[in-house]
């Protein structure tokens, strides 16, 4: 079982819904990440959280806000989506976010669907 | 830049059999690190196997084994006696900037087992 949990499993929203996607993870780790998966295509990085800091923001719309609360905790805000947002969004944890000697772990993952 | 190849999209092979799945991969980086991910339909990226660019040892794990050359750049995944429940979509994935840079995905290889 992942120890990478991601809420909820499956969301429907409409265009001018605002909701969120949370994700907790047990493991010390002090790095985490979203990735976003369209259908039949490789994950894709979109933000990285290092030590409960923003480090990387892969030019990702502003309709999609990210938000580390504490080194436990990953939000994914989401504000006036479009259609083509729907996805499987992927949170992850490695122990830091400047070894390359990390594993990243991956969640089961959000399953969005906007209408 | 860097970049992986899986260039299998889809395999199909029936129960039993041995099964290969190939990894080419390009990178400047002198110090990187290769991984495989299986994806099963539920969505979950499970991490199966972590490789750094020094220790081209290659590894077995139970029915599971990956070969690693320098070489060729390649990085290739072998089920030995395939069974129905590995059917999955197989990612390889590198990263020489840890999880600061994220990682760099193959696009998967869809990995179907007949019973």
């Amino acid at each position: 079982d992942t120890e990478v949990t991601q809420t909820p499993k499956h969301l429907v929203m409409g265009m001018t819904n605002k909701k969120s996607l949370k994700c907790e993870q047990h493991m010390g780790h002090r790095a985490m990440y979203w990735y976003k998966q369209k259908a039949k295509k490789p994950p894709e990085l979109m933000f990285v959280y290092s030590y409960e800091k923003l480090s990387i923001n892969e030019s990702v719309p502003s309709r999609f806000s990210p938000e580390c609360p504490n080194s436990s905790l990953l939000n994914l805000h989401l504000h006036a989506l479009q259609p083509e947002d729907s996805a499987l969004y992927l949170c992850a944890s490695s122990r830091a976010a400047d070894r390359s000697s990390n594993t990243i772990y991956f969640g089961e993952g959000s399953w969005l669907t906007v209408v | 830049a860097q970049k992986v190849t899986q260039a299998q999209t889809e395999i199909s092979v029936v129960e039993k059999e041995d099964v290969t799945l190939d990894c080419v991969y390009e990178t400047r980086d002198t110090t990187y690190y290769l991984f495989w991910y299986k994806q099963p339909p539920s969505g979950e990226l499970v991490f199966l196997i972590r490789r750094n660019s020094f220790d081209e040892q290659n590894e077995i794990s139970g029915r599971y084994s990956w070969n690693f050359q320098k070489s060729t750049s390649s990085f290739n995944f072998t089920i030995t006696a395939s069974q129905v429940v590995d059917s999955a979509v197989y990612f390889c994935a590198l990263t020489s900037g840890g999880g600061a840079d994220g990682l760099t995905f193959g696009k998967g290889t869809h990995l179907i087992i007949q019973p």
